[in-house]
């Protein structure tokens, strides 16, 4: 166990729609960082907030945004979802930055059919 | 941008013998270096890494190489067991001023055969 808790584990839901994914960082640490997993790209970094701030972003689509807030869990919006958006969400999370070690959730399995 | 290639994608070794996993990265800046393992149904969990002031880096039947001259990286499992069969990940991060911004190659299936 990581200590760091992703819901729902699983969201099954329709092209068009918009869905909230949640985490809840291990105690103490500062950092979250978003990831989706699909089998042809890959783990594929998409953003990361520090104390509630946005520090960096990678591939994150203008139809995702996320927050950090002040308790420190961090929700990822994806909206007009489409079915290439199916994919295993992770969050993790550090003490700071990218260059320490970074605890990974169980993941969000999101299917858009 | 920063790139990681990963080599092989998929590797099969008998137990007990080693396995040897390669990624090369192309942005110089980058800095630190952290190999991930996936077990099936579970999210990545780190194994190891390594910073670019260090050249080799050990624990236990795991180690991690870098040759910064040449920008790749490697894994090496010795003696290996059952329980190492799962995905291994590398990753590079590239400090952009205060944004640091991290790349994970595509990933090697490791099996282990009995």
């Amino acid at each position: 166990d990581s200590g760091v808790t992703q819901t729902p584990k699983h969201l099954i839901t329709a092209t068009g729609q918009r869905v909230t994914l949640r985490c809840s960082p291990r105690s103490g640490d500062l950092s979250v960082y978003w990831y989706q997993q699909s089998l042809d790209q890959g783990l594929q970094f998409l953003i990361q907030y520090y104390n509630g701030e946005e520090r960096a972003k990678g591939n994150i689509l203008e139809r995702f945004s996320a927050q950090q807030f002040p308790d420190l869990h961090s929700e990822l919006n994806l909206s007009s979802l489409e079915l290439g958006d199916s994919a295993l969400y992770f969050c993790a999370s550090s003490v700071e930055s990218l260059t320490y070690e970074q605890y990974f959730g169980p993941g969000t399995r999101l299917t858009v059919t | 941008g920063e790139n990681v290639e990963q080599h092989p994608s998929t590797l099969s070794v008998q137990e007990g013998d080693s396995a040897v996993i390669k990624c090369t990265y192309s942005d110089s800046a980058s800095n630190y270096f952290p190999w991930y393992k996936q077990e099936l149904g579970k999210g990545p969990q780190l194994i190891i890494d390594i910073r670019s002031n260090v050249g080799e880096k050990k624990d236990q039947r795991i180690a991690v190489t870098l040759n910064k001259t040449a920008k790749h990286f490697s894994l090496h499992i010795t003696e290996t067991q059952p329980e190492d069969s799962a995905v291994y990940f590398c990753a590079a991060t590239s400090p952009m001023n205060r944004d640091d911004k991290i790349i994970f190659g595509k990933g090697t299936r490791l099996h282990i055969l009995p």
